[in-house]
């Protein structure tokens, strides 16, 4: 299968400062990324879809603002997660898919602990 | 919205044993996937089916895809302690003018030894 990666896989920040996530297809290239959110036993949340050269979708209830997404290439798209805050501490996963209905690979996800 | 519902949320089972998860929705999906997640790791995907009434086999694992195309079934047959895990369905729609995969709530099985 394909592979996507994500990094860091761990990240700790301090309260009111950004951080950024990236998400890279290593052997394909994705014209579609998904960006989901998941708290302890819980399962994902879709938050976001990115497509390559436009902005992306966002589920309702997800700040756009607060957590800015960019696709400017076809193997590589970044999460912001800015003025971060305690209440973002998540576990934060992307997938990748080279075009609709393909199989979407996922990412081994980030760990954001905001203290 | 499209909400996927999965039954039983968490499943404790003796090794040996039998089980069957199921995933239910009131709408339809293009297709519909099954993954399995370990703890820290992303999702790895088990299968995808597509047709209505699809039946796929993956060793001791059987998948059903629903009729309708708005619900599947994962059984597992002699369940043993390396299948403990999170398992999700997650079915693919046109939503919003773009295909999304949403996520069922979710299943956490344990097999004991």
């Amino acid at each position: 299968g394909a592979v996507v990666s994500q990094h860091p896989s761990r990240v700790i920040c301090k309260s009111g400062t950004s951080v950024k996530i990236e998400c890279r297809s290593l052997d394909f290239q994705a014209t579609t990324m998904f960006w989901y959110r998941q708290f302890p036993k819980q399962s994902l949340m879709l938050m976001a879809t990115s497509n390559e050269g436009s902005k992306a979708t966002y589920e309702q209830g997800v700040e756009k603002d607060k957590f800015l997404i960019n696709h400017a290439s076809l193997t590589l798209s970044t999460l912001t997660v800015t003025s971060a805050h305690p209440e973002d501490s998540s576990f934060y996963i992307c997938s990748a898919r080279r075009t609709v209905n393909t199989e979407a690979f996922f990412g081994q996800g980030t760990r954001l602990t905001v203290v | 919205t499209q909400l996927l519902e999965q039954s039983p949320q968490f499943l404790s089972i003796q090794e040996g044993e039998n089980l069957t998860v199921y995933c239910n929705s009131s709408s339809v999906f293009s297709s519909l996937q099954w993954y399995r997640q370990e703890p820290g790791e992303g999702p790895v995907l088990l299968v995808t089916v597509v047709t209505g009434g699809e039946v796929k086999k993956l060793k001791r694992l059987t998948f059903q895809f629903g009729d309708a195309r708005k619900d599947s079934s994962l059984h597992i047959t002699a369940a043993q302690p390396g299948d403990t895990g999170l398992y999700l369905c997650a079915g693919e729609a046109w939503v919003d003018s773009s295909y999304k995969l949403i996520f069922g709530s979710g299943t956490r099985l344990l097999v004991r030894p």
